[in-house]
């Protein structure tokens, strides 16, 4: 069965350190991986998908198929940063969520 | 206003009350979506719909119905509700390059 693991609920970092949220999924295809934010009670909106391998607001994501992993990294934290980030694996049109991630970036 | 909207924004409901929650889209994507976020689960999917009279169950359909009669609408409807229905629910749509496009979101509360 498909799954997405997010095994962070928080990750508290410090203004202008490397942030890595990790995301590892098991799918039995080839996925496709995205990852989603929210930021306070605002919509969820797209950050990145692996297809594009676009660097959005700073953050950069490699699907690693090997160790089935989607991690998200940025090197430099900023405060607009903290969010809720979602790890999502596309199956069949239809997207299956981690638990999420909240990153609060403190000065 | 382009986009997807949902209403209400805010709603509080008790145990055993029908509920409908709103969904519309100016784009006429022909996928939509209902997801429920908990904390701890994420989000969740409750139902989907490919195009105008076509629905099916997600991970968590069970006290939830939906019709899609227009492609541009996709209501949720709680028919008794309770209080573990209580959430924040997002309805969306995908385009063709399959980007979803959520909603503000319906935070619900059942008391």
């Amino acid at each position: 069965a498909q799954r997405v693991t997010q095994p962070e609920k928080l990750l508290s970092v410090f203004k202008g350190a490397p942030v890595e949220l990790k995301c590892n999924y098991s799918y039995s295809g080839s996925p496709e991986l995205f990852w989603y934010v929210q930021y306070s009670r605002q919509r969820l909106q797209l950050l990145l998908r692996h297809i594009s391998r676009e660097s959005i607001k700073g953050f950069t994501a490699d699907l690693n198929k090997g160790e089935t992993s989607f991690h998200l990294k940025k090197p430099f934290a900023q405060e607009e940063d903290s969010a809720m980030y979602y790890c999502a694996l596309s199956s069949w049109g239809k997207l299956q969520f981690g638990a999420g991630t909240q990153v609060v970036v403190t000065p | 206003d382009a986009g997807i909207t949902q209403s209400p924004r805010y709603k509080i409901t008790e145990t055993g009350r029908q509920v409908t929650l709103m969904c519309h889209q100016t784009w006429s994507h022909s996928y939509m979506f209902w997801y429920r976020q908990d904390l701890g689960h994420g989000l969740r999917l409750i139902y989907y719909s490919a195009a105008a009279d076509i629905t099916d169950k997600g991970e968590v359909p069970d006290g939830y119905v939906v019709s899609r009669s227009k492609t541009e609408n996709f209501p949720l409807t709680l028919e008794s509700a309770t209080r573990s229905q209580t959430s924040v629910y997002f309805c969306a749509s995908r385009d063709l390059a399959y980007e979803q496009y959520f909603g503000p979101g319906t935070r619900l509360t059942v008391t």
